[in-house]
């Protein structure tokens, strides 16, 4: 199985920041890697995609990067409505593997 | 709109079973393979398993392999797991998700539905 490593496991920043996120894979991916955004009691909802293309309807402070094994998470500028959970997804074999998750709270 | 709507979650003991439904609309279901995640509480997202469009194919984690079964009835546009001898571990929210290849992201999630196993 492909084990993805997630850091930081949790992170404190304030409205304004820019925040980094980053997910290494134990072994070369491509581009297949995913972001989601989870919030308590709501669905999931993926922000990137191949790690750098932007889902429809995300705002666009939001950008990822990566190939191979190395992947980023970046929010050029906090809102608000960021503060969350974050994860990264392989999509290059099953079975798909998750990050730990980033949980995201207000400094 | 487009929505899954998951059901079938609830109390159930040790070698028990349930079977989880998701009720899929505002898109053409059979288009789409659909899978199943789920989240034990206070842990991370687990993928669970995948069907293609029309059945052909499908794939389990390990963790649930012979126990449980995906299923779908393009028809009604449903999908199903059904879930046998079930174990404490298998305690999550189970997630209805959307994706349109094996290898793309999971574009559309549910709500989720909880499953507790506790005698």
């Amino acid at each position: 199985d492909i084990q993805m490593t997630q850091s930081p496991s949790s992170l404190s920043a304030s409205v304004g920041d820019r925040v980094t996120i980053t997910c290494r894979a134990s072994q070369s991916i491509s581009s297949y890697v995913n972001w989601y955004q989870h919030k308590p009691g709501k669905a999931p909802e993926v922000l990137i995609y191949g790690a750098s293309s932007l889902q429809s309807g995300v705002p666009s402070r939001f950008s990822g990067s990566g190939f191979g094994t190395d992947f980023t998470l970046t929010i050029s500028s906090l809102q608000p409505e960021d503060f969350a959970t974050y994860y990264c997804q392989q999509s290059y074999s099953t079975p798909y593997t998750f990050g730990q998750g980033t949980k995201l709270d207000i400094k | 709109q487009l929505q899954l709507v998951e059901s079938g979650g609830g109390l159930v003991k040790p070698g028990g079973s349930l079977r989880l439904s998701c009720a899929a609309s505002g898109f053409t279901f059979s288009d789409y393979y659909m899978t199943w995640i789920r989240q034990a509480p206070g842990k991370g997202l687990e993928w669970v398993s995948y069907i293609s469009h029309t059945s052909t194919y499908t794939n389990y984690a390990d963790s649930v392999k012979g126990r449980f079964t995906i299923s779908r009835d393009n028809a009604k546009n449903s999908l199903y797991l059904q879930m046998n001898s079930l174990r404490a571990e298998d305690t999550a929210v189970f997630y209805c998700a959307r994706i349109t290849t094996p290898y793309s992201q999971i574009d559309y999630w549910g709500q989720g539905t909880l499953v507790t196993v506790s005698s």
